[in-house]
């Protein structure tokens, strides 16, 4: 199946410090990318989709300022914690999905786990 | 309301035995799928098996089987022979094509395998 890369697979910061993740889409195009957060032990919280070229759209709740969202190619989309806090903590996943149909063309990137000091 | 839910937290289940985890789920879409993820404690996400909504049998992927009952909207994940490898998460999740393929999911239930 196709790959999803996200970099870095963890990081530790301190509080408010921002942290770019990255999630790469490395043999096809991904017209549309989802980012998630899992805190332990729960299940996935989809927090925003991303379609290339276009303003990403948050779930409720989710702070649009906090998170900045940008899918400037169809390879790439990144997620930034803006000045982060201990809260910020947890796992974040990101999953991309290419042009087609088809259900296969949705995957999953590795995640990227997030410890903010 | 889109809703999926998962009401085994955890499992415990001998080796070579089957196992079936359950899930249902609330739509008022008309055209859906349903999915299931196995989350082993690295984290990523392993896709398992798919189910369309308008597929009339029920998915076999390996030792995974789908039973897929849309009247009951339920979409069981049957895994045959367990495995010590199958101990991990697993999530039933459903697309929404009408809303941006976006994934709603259940909460999970925590299979563990016994020797």
């Amino acid at each position: 199946g196709a790959v999803v890369s996200q970099h870095p697979s963890w990081v530790i910061c301190k509080s408010g410090t921002s942290v770019k993740i990255e999630c790469r889409s490395l043999d096809f195009q991904a017209t549309t990318m989802f980012w998630y957060r899992q805190f332990p032990k729960q299940s996935l919280m989809l927090m925003a989709t991303s379609n290339e070229g276009s303003k990403a759209t948050y779930e409720q709740g989710v702070e649009k300022d906090k998170f900045l969202i940008n899918h400037a190619s169809l390879t790439l989309s990144t997620l930034t914690v803006t000045s982060a806090h201990p809260e910020d903590s947890s796992f974040y996943i990101c999953s991309a999905r290419g042009g087609g149909s088809s259900y296969n063309e949705q995957f999953f990137g590795p995640g990227t786990r997030l410890t903010v000091l | 309301a889109q809703k999926i839910t998962q009401t085994q937290p955890g499992m415990f289940v001998q080796e070579k035995e089957a196992v079936t985890l359950d899930c249902t789920y609330d739509t008022s879409d008309q055209s859906y799928g349903l999915f299931w993820y196995k989350q082993p404690s690295s984290g990523e996400m392993i896709f398992l098996i798919y189910q369309g909504s308008y597929d009339e049998q029920n998915a076999t992927e390996g030792r995974y089987s789908l039973n897929f009952q849309k009247a009951r909207k339920s979409a069981n994940l049957v895994i045959s022979a367990s495995q010590l490898g199958d101990s991990a998460m697993y999530f039933c999740a459903m697309e929404r094509r009408e809303s941006n393929y976006q994934l709603i999911w259940g909460a999970g239930t925590k299979l563990i395998i016994k020797p």
